[in-house]
């Protein structure tokens, strides 16, 4: 079956801009997660969703926001960039939200902010 | 909350060399474990995870055991190839739901 897919790959975008991230989790999967991979910093983790709602969200100031469509799909949006706010967006999906469950990662979407 | 220690790299092998990957954790309760592996220019791929205390998660030649005593999750795999270059990341839940915590990853860089 087909994987997390995410679109675009990658975008270069100026700073002052706003930017809108898709993910379409795998089938069957409701939980969907955002995390913002940098060399500085590595892995840290955005935000959560389960069936539309937001479960969890990480330490990102509120320029950083998402949602999740009925179908599971969702999307992540960053306004006003910022240089720093370039990096590889990673999005995983999960079959439930048991914290035993593992998590599929897409390629992910480079951004970046010139 | 949750939280794990991974050695830093980069790791640097002559290919059928051995290789281990430290990994420690602190957690409440017995979490999941996970292996991630990233190749270049990739997202994340789930290597291998562990439910539970003793429990070995193993694939592509690579194993981890989850050792509540010492409380790691060390990597190994016994003849290391070119194409194991990449970077892993040893990973737990960080509480309830599906966040994960990552280790800063290891950059593994294995010579023909």
């Amino acid at each position: 079956k087909a994987g997390v897919t995410q679109t675009p790959r990658y975008l270069i975008k100026t700073r002052g801009q706003q930017v809108t991230l898709s993910c379409s989790p795998i089938s069957g999967h409701r939980s969907v997660s955002w995390y913002q991979q940098t060399p500085g910093q590595g892995l840290q983790f955005l935000f959560e969703y389960f069936s539309e709602t937001q479960r969890n969200k990480g330490n990102f100031p509120g320029r950083f926001s998402g949602r999740q469509f009925s179908n599971s799909r969702s999307e992540m949006n960053v306004s006003t960039l910022e240089l720093g706010d370039s990096a590889l967006y990673l999005c995983a999906s999960s079959l439930a939200t048991d914290m035993n469950t593992e998590a599929f990662f897409g390629q992910g979407t480079r951004l970046t902010v010139v | 909350g949750n939280s794990v220690t991974q050695m830093e790299g980069p790791v640097t092998l002559s290919e059928e060399a051995f290789l281990t990957i430290n990994c420690t954790y602190t957690a409440t309760g017995y979490p999941s474990l996970f292996w991630y592996v990233q190749y270049p220019g990739e997202g994340l791929q789930l290597l291998l995870k562990a439910t539970k205390a003793d429990d070995k998660g193993s694939n592509k030649g690579f194993e981890a055991t989850y050792r509540k005593e010492t409380t790691s999750f060390h990597l190994e795999k016994g003849s290391v190839q070119v194409s194991d270059s990449a970077v892993y990341f040893c990973a737990l839940p960080k509480a309830a739901g599906n966040k994960l915590t990552f280790g800063g990853g290891t950059r593994v860089l294995v010579k023909p």
